[in-house]
């Protein structure tokens, strides 16, 4: 079935480690987004990318880095994760050029202690 | 930033009762988008509307884009349980490929 398969599930990870959250859609999007979700705050663009080989940053970038190496892995990286990285992480792609909608994965509940 | 404010923040209603729920912003936006989220599940889309003064039908639920494009409904009619969930609007600018989230509302349904 196509769609957008996030890894791991979910992650309990000590402060200052490094954490990288995979992302692979089989949709050949050309977009894709991480948002994290925060009770109380909604879904917050962290980075995305409109096309491979291009990223930007979104609402709340710092701490966080992506690469876009090919259109279908997205991942995002914690160089040193902090407390207030504890999360929800989502990743999404879609379509670009005309109104295509987003398509979210499941994503990865990270906790960082 | 683009913020767009979504109400109510949360909903508890009766089987069989109709929601509604709203976003409005300060900025115009040429899309609306109203998603649904599933505990431990991603957001998952009910609605798309792309044109000032759209309404458009999804079974129960009914959305209409503004008239000014700042603001966005979304109604669902004679709820059942299965409606419960956190419903999100979002929305974006031309030429940008951000959508902006609303912060969600939480339904539930008792039955």
């Amino acid at each position: 079935i196509a769609g957008i398969t996030q890894a791991p599930t979910s992650q309990i990870l000590a402060a200052g480690r490094r954490m990288t959250l995979r992302c692979t859609q089989d949709m050949r999007h050309n977009a894709m987004y991480w948002y994290r979700q925060d009770l109380g705050l909604g879904l917050r663009l962290i980075h995305y990318s409109n096309t491979a080989g291009t990223t930007g940053k979104g609402e709340v970038p710092d701490g966080y880095s992506v690469s876009r190496a090919n259109t279908d892995d997205f991942p995002l990286t914690l160089a040193s994760a902090v407390p207030s990285q504890t999360s929800v992480y989502f990743c999404a792609s879609r379509r670009t050029g005309g109104n295509s909608p987003l398509h979210f994965g499941n994503g990865t509940r990270l906790t960082v202690t | 930033g683009q913020q767009l404010n979504q109400s109510p923040q949360s909903m508890f209603i009766q089987e069989g009762e109709d929601v509604s729920m709203n976003c409005t912003s300060s900025s115009i936006f040429n899309t609306w988008l109203w998603y649904k989220q599933d505990p431990g599940e991603g957001p998952v889309l009910l609605i798309a509307l792309y044109k000032a003064g759209e309404l458009t039908s999804n079974g129960r639920l009914t959305a209409q884009f503004g008239i000014t494009r700042k603001d966005s409904f979304l109604n669902i009619s004679a709820s059942i349980p299965s409606d419960v969930g956190i419903y999100f609007c979002a929305s974006s600018q031309g030429g940008s490929e951000k959508l902006v989230f609303g912060k969600g509302t939480k339904l539930t349904v008792n039955p």
